[in-house]
């Protein structure tokens, strides 16, 4: 089975940094994304990691460590606009696996 | 290019009926795959159609149902629902059958209240 743990919910203050945490049980690993998920969206892509490490893109960056289960979303200069849930989601490898979503961080940026 | 289209945006219905959800994937994509969001238990995966076969399924139990089109086009069936199958169900599409870097692309759900 696969079993994925995120923050239920976190605030922070417009232009500073916060990290989402992300830890995982999984029969396999191929792959850890990230998806923004504004109230009464869609979720939205925002970050792929499948070797371990950081990937950077703009004020988001990803991080992976696979011998950890583990990963974090890293958002700089936050804006009133990331206020938003923040989903981790995973894929096993065991061919035709779906993606596997955690429950979701509920970001609140304040002033 | 559109994006993922899910009619209706909101439902109402009673103990007992059924539903059903469509789904329009963006264009070219040929992989649908449907999820169940709720406030406790997050997004949960119910199934993945690909080229009009259905080539997963979640834990959920036969009330639960799906087909899709030629057109890559999809539909959700709910019947006998219950109180608990109140949820935003969400659709995604993907180019090819989720693999490895395969995204989702989302729609923005049908929120099915039963009362």
């Amino acid at each position: 089975g696969q079993n994925i743990d995120q923050p239920t919910e976190m605030t922070a203050t417009e232009g500073a940094i916060v990290q989402i945490n992300c830890t995982y049980q999984t029969s396999g690993f191929n792959g850890l994304f990230w998806y923004q998920q504004h109230a009464g969206e869609a979720p939205t892509f925002l970050s792929y990691n499948v070797l371990d490490g950081l990937e950077e893109k703009g004020r988001f960056s990803s991080f992976l460590s696979r011998s950890k289960g583990y990963s974090y979303l890293l958002l700089k200069e936050l804006q009133m606009k990331d206020s938003a849930s923040y989903l981790c989601a995973v894929r096993g490898n065991s061919g035709n696996t779906p993606l596997v979503f955690g429950k979701g961080t509920r970001l609140s940026v304040i002033a | 290019k559109a994006g993922v289209t899910q009619t209706p945006r909101y439902l109402i219905k009673t103990r007992g009926q059924q539903v059903t959800l469509s789904c329009s994937p963006i264009s070219g994509h040929r992989s649908v795959s449907w999820y169940q969001q709720t406030p406790g238990q997050g997004l949960q995966f119910l199934f993945e159609y690909f080229s009009e076969t259905q080539r997963n399924k979640g834990n959920f139990p036969g009330r639960f149902s799906g087909r899709q089109f030629s057109n890559s086009r999809s539909e959700m069936n709910v019947s006998t629902l219950e109180l608990g199958d109140s949820a935003l169900y969400l659709c995604a599409s993907s180019l090819r059958l989720v693999r490895d870097t395969e995204k989702l692309f989302f729609g923005s759900g049908t929120q099915l209240s039963v009362l």
